[in-house]
């Protein structure tokens, strides 16, 4: 699986849009990028997933550049419960790989 | 639908002892993956099942070994516990393994 960059950190004010960069440069084609977030001491949560065009859902949007090689995850009004952990992670879709490879992700602070 | 259900949530185990963790997954979910996170190494993936058959091991010792039953449930097993072995289990089903996984709550377990 392609290899992921998060930055560790990012703090974020209530009610203003979260944008979450990830660097995923020698992902391949048929790789799709994941985000999922994780809330202390819980279990991660699937957010969105795409493969090229760009994805919303009921929880953030999922930007991925023309180039393939990062996305953006938005979550359009942050609130006090988004304060988490997200992981960007990129695999093949199917096939005969079946584990996400999570890095360190992104911490988010969403302050009052 | 109930999600997927991990018991116990906490043990506390004397190293050389053995556990055994169990995890049911979303009911139609016939894929489950194990996972270890503690702080130093974040999420590692231990091994997939899908009816029945592992597909997929991480890279841990053999005292780490799991299994799945015919009704899709899965079980891990740790033998000969150590200090490091400390750790939040995370189970974490998929209807094929292919795209999203839901992930239940973890088993905390302390070895001491």
């Amino acid at each position: 699986d392609a290899k992921t960059t998060q930055p560790p950190s990012m703090d974020c004010a209530e009610g203003r849009a979260a944008n979450l960069p990830c660097n995923h440069s020698t992902i391949s084609g048929n790789e799709y990028v994941y985000w999922y977030r994780q809330i202390h001491s819980q279990g991660p949560q699937y957010i969105i997933h795409g493969l090229k065009n760009n994805e919303t859902n009921e929880m953030a949007s999922l930007i991925i550049t023309e180039d393939r090689k990062s996305s953006t995850l938005i979550l359009p009004h942050a609130t006090l419960r988004d304060t988490a952990v997200y992981y960007c992670i990129v695999r093949v879709g199917g096939g005969s790989n079946y584990k996400l490879t999570f890095g360190k992700g992104t911490l988010l602070t969403v302050n009052p | 639908k109930a999600g997927v259900t991990q018991t116990p949530r906490y043990l506390i185990k004397t190293r050389g002892q053995q556990v055994t963790l169990s995890c049911s997954p979303i009911s139609g979910h016939r894929s489950v993956s194990w996972y270890q996170q503690t702080p130093g190494q974040g999420l590692q993936f231990l091994f997939e099942y899908f009816s029945e058959t592992q597909r997929n091991k991480g890279n841990f010792p053999g005292r780490f070994s799991g299994r799945q039953f015919s009704n899709s449930r899965s079980e891990m097993n740790v033998s000969t516990l150590e200090l490091g072995d400390s750790a939040l289990y995370l189970c974490a089903s998929s209807s094929t393994g292919g795209l999203g996984y839901t992930f239940g709550s973890g088993t905390r377990l302390t070895v001491v």
